[in-house]
């Protein structure tokens, strides 16, 4: 069964600092993809930024890249510039490819952004 | 284009009542999944359909949970009698099936709370 793992409850950043958050899965698939989602107190999963396994080239999008690390199966993300509003909580997610996967998520990191 | 819309936003009730949930997808989205995150952990999958047939069930408390997605656009969740267990967040999203990221767009929630 796939797994994942977020072994980081809580994280602290600075205020236009950079933190990254880590993400480890267990899968002997080879099509599958990754997620991060953040959920602020509003309690609205936003997608942040996705990875296709296929595909080597590390994702990014504006301030937010992954660090996607096939053969370790490591899925980190890293927050640059970081924001008063980037605090929430950070859920990493893996999705079996087809039309059969599901969403299997990380038990999150909670993020903090001191001004 | 409008998200997808979950009502009640907050519901509490004595254990042993009925409750239901309601979850309007996105237009078109002819997937659609409930989840249930419980607090300080990741969501995980109720029960995911496509259009009107229930294709993943097997997360789903079958002997006091129940669902149906009528006419394959919104749904209802329905928990008798509810338990001090229960009490958790629901969420439902949706998706429109397939490549390139099987992108799951998340509504707000319904709290849960059993006393």
């Amino acid at each position: 069964a796939q797994t994942v793992t977020q072994s980081q409850p809580e994280m602290s950043v600075q205020e236009a600092e950079t933190v990254t958050l880590s993400c480890t899965y267990d899968t002997s698939e080879s099509d599958y993809y990754l997620f991060w989602y953040k959920q602020p107190p509003s309690r609205q999963m936003i997608l942040v930024i996705r990875q296709e396994a296929y595909k080597q080239q590390n994702a990014t999008e504006n301030r937010f890249s992954v660090n996607f690390q096939k053969a370790a199966k490591s899925f980190s993300l890293k927050i640059s510039d970081s924001q008063l509003g980037d605090a929430a909580m950070y859920f990493c997610a893996y999705r079996l490819g087809g039309s059969q996967g599901n969403l299997i998520f990380g038990k999150g990191t909670k993020l903090s952004v001191k001004p | 284009e409008a998200g997808v819309v979950q009502s009640p936003r907050y519901k509490i009730i004595e254990k042993k009542q009925p409750v239901a949930f309601w979850c309007n997808p996105i237009s078109g989205h002819n997937t659609l999944y409930w989840y249930r995150q419980n607090l300080g952990q990741g969501p995980e999958l109720l029960i995911r359909y496509e259009n009107e047939e229930a294709v993943d069930d097997s997360q789903l408390p079958k002997d006091r949970f129940s669902a149906e997605r009528l006419k394959g656009v919104d749904s209802t969740l329905k928990i008798q009698p509810a338990e001090l267990g229960d009490s958790a967040v629901y969420l439902c999203a949706s998706s429109l099936e397939g490549p390139p990221s099987y992108e799951q767009y998340f509504g707000p929630g319904t709290r849960l709370t059993v006393t």
